[in-house]
């Protein structure tokens, strides 16, 4: 019973353009979600944030935007650059008790030169 | 600042032998992790400290066990390994906001 998902497990788009990555979420007590990128033999590095009380947030070229009523949630990256090339992990987390992170499966976005 | 460290980086183990895990973290915080990523999924949690001296299972724990020895050290020993074990471990750490900080990961099969 996945509770965090990523529908897509890949995604490769133009260098310039703008990248959509996509997560959808079913538990209702998760009130604060996270993106991560991750390269080959690392560990995932924070990217940015949202609080389940806004429906926005930018730090940059990435934009998170969240949609509580379909429990759904995006990040945008604009311009896409080729060192944006990485695994993209969405995850969820509650403000109270252990706030252990619940992670979708990932996407590996390809950004094309 | 070094951040999260994690060592071995690689470890090939027999069905049967046992190994510990050794993480650190210089940020001063108070919570830690232990996660498990396998080939396809997001990473899983295995056990979680809030402070030195506690410790609580996450999702899949059995087999593992944990020692938080300190406020920047939180061990995970596997007893008795099994292949199903082979796995990337991961160790992270976080302080009052919501964001972890992970480790570089370890990178363990069994055989």
């Amino acid at each position: 019973d996945q509770q965090v998902k990523q529908n897509s497990p890949s995604l490769s788009v133009q260098e310039g353009r703008i990248s959509i990555l996509n997560c959808d979420y079913t538990n209702s007590m998760f009130d604060y979600f996270l993106w991560y990128k991750k390269y080959p033999a690392e560990g995932p590095t924070f990217l940015i944030s949202i609080s389940s009380i806004k429906d926005k947030n930018e730090d940059g070229r990435f934009t998170v935007f969240l949609n509580k009523s379909a429990k759904h949630l995006s990040l945008h990256i604009v311009p896409s650059q080729p060192g944006d090339s990485a695994v993209y992990f969405c995850a969820a987390s509650t403000y109270t008790g252990r706030r252990a992170l619940t992670f979708g499966s990932g996407t590996r976005l390809q950004v094309q030169p | 600042n070094a951040g999260v460290t994690q060592t071995p980086k690689f470890q090939v183990l027999k069905t049967g032998q046992s190994m510990t895990l050794q993480c650190a973290q210089d940020m001063n915080h108070n919570s830690m992790y232990w996660y498990r990523q396998d080939p396809g999924m997001g990473l899983r949690l295995i056990y979680y400290s809030a402070s030195e001296g506690t410790t609580d299972k996450g999702e899949v724990p059995n087999g593992y066990n944990v020692s938080r020895l300190n406020k920047r050290e939180f061990s995970l020993r596997l007893e008795s390994a099994a292949p199903s074990q082979t796995s990337v471990y991961f160790c992270a750490s976080r302080g009052t906001s919501s964001e972890q900080y992970f480790g570089p990961g370890t990178r363990l099969t069994v055989t």
